[in-house]
């Protein structure tokens, strides 16, 4: 069964740092595509970051571009999220999520549960 | 970057309704949207790839169609399990980009 499970996430002050992870079994990790989506409390999606099979080719979202990196292991079948100089509008519900493959765009077929992150003093 | 627009920001129908949700982007994004469902308390889950292709176990009552700038999710015959918020995304080119989503409720 193909899983993600995301993790790390918690309570930190503005300013702070947190690096959540995104655990994954049940498919050959390395031959995807992935991406980091934020949830804010009662607020739509937002797409956060993606990273290439490779771990070569990153994007970020405006907002966060600058404070957040994402990375993965190949070898561990891990995703992750560093997140720095966090801001109270970065709270929110992270989700990973995988790209679908056999096609020639890049909907994000598998969803993880979510980690929430709150950012208050 | 690509902005996309989605509407409506909220419908409410019958069960048996045929709905519609639209959005538009920006600029010709080819094929590269996507449709996704949303329950409340829930991760999102995708319906719809690639502007018009039904993801594997989704009920073929949801439907997409277009391409280039305008896109439109269809559900043939409203049924209670169908409340939820629903959001595009274009997938075309990063950075990515959600619709502002549409809450769906039935009367």
């Amino acid at each position: 069964e193909v899983q993600l499970v995301e993790s790390g996430g918690g309570l930190v002050k503005p300013g702070g740092s947190l690096r959540l992870s995104c655990a994954t079994s049940g498919f050959i990790f390395s031959n995807y595509k992935l991406n980091w989506v934020r949830q804010a409390p009662g607020k739509g999606l937002e797409w956060v970051a993606y990273i290439s099979f490779s771990g070569r080719d990153m994007y970020y979202a405006d907002s966060v571009k600058g404070r957040f990196t994402i990375s993965r292991d190949n070898g561990g079948n891990s995703l992750y999220l560093q997140m720095n100089s966090l801001r109270a509008e970065d709270t929110a519900v992270y989700y990973c999520a995988r790209v679908k493959i056999e096609t020639d765009t890049d909907a994000f077929e598998i969803w993880g549960r979510g980690t929430t992150v709150t950012i208050s003093s | 970057d690509i902005q996309v627009t989605q509407s409506p920001s909220s419908l409410s129908a019958s069960v048996g309704d045929r709905v519609t949700i639209t959005c538009r982007a920006s600029q010709g994004i080819s094929n590269g949207l996507s449709w996704y469902q949303q329950k409340l308390g829930q991760a999102p889950t995708l319906l719809i790839y690639a502007a018009s292709s039904l993801q594997s176990g989704v009920s073929s009552r949801f439907s997409g169609s277009g391409s280039g700038r305008d896109f439109t999710l269809t559900i043939s015959s409203l049924l209670p399990d169908d409340v939820a918020t629903y959001y595009c995304l274009q997938d075309y080119a990063a950075p990515y980009t959600f619709g502002q989503g549409t809450k769906l409720e039935i009367q």
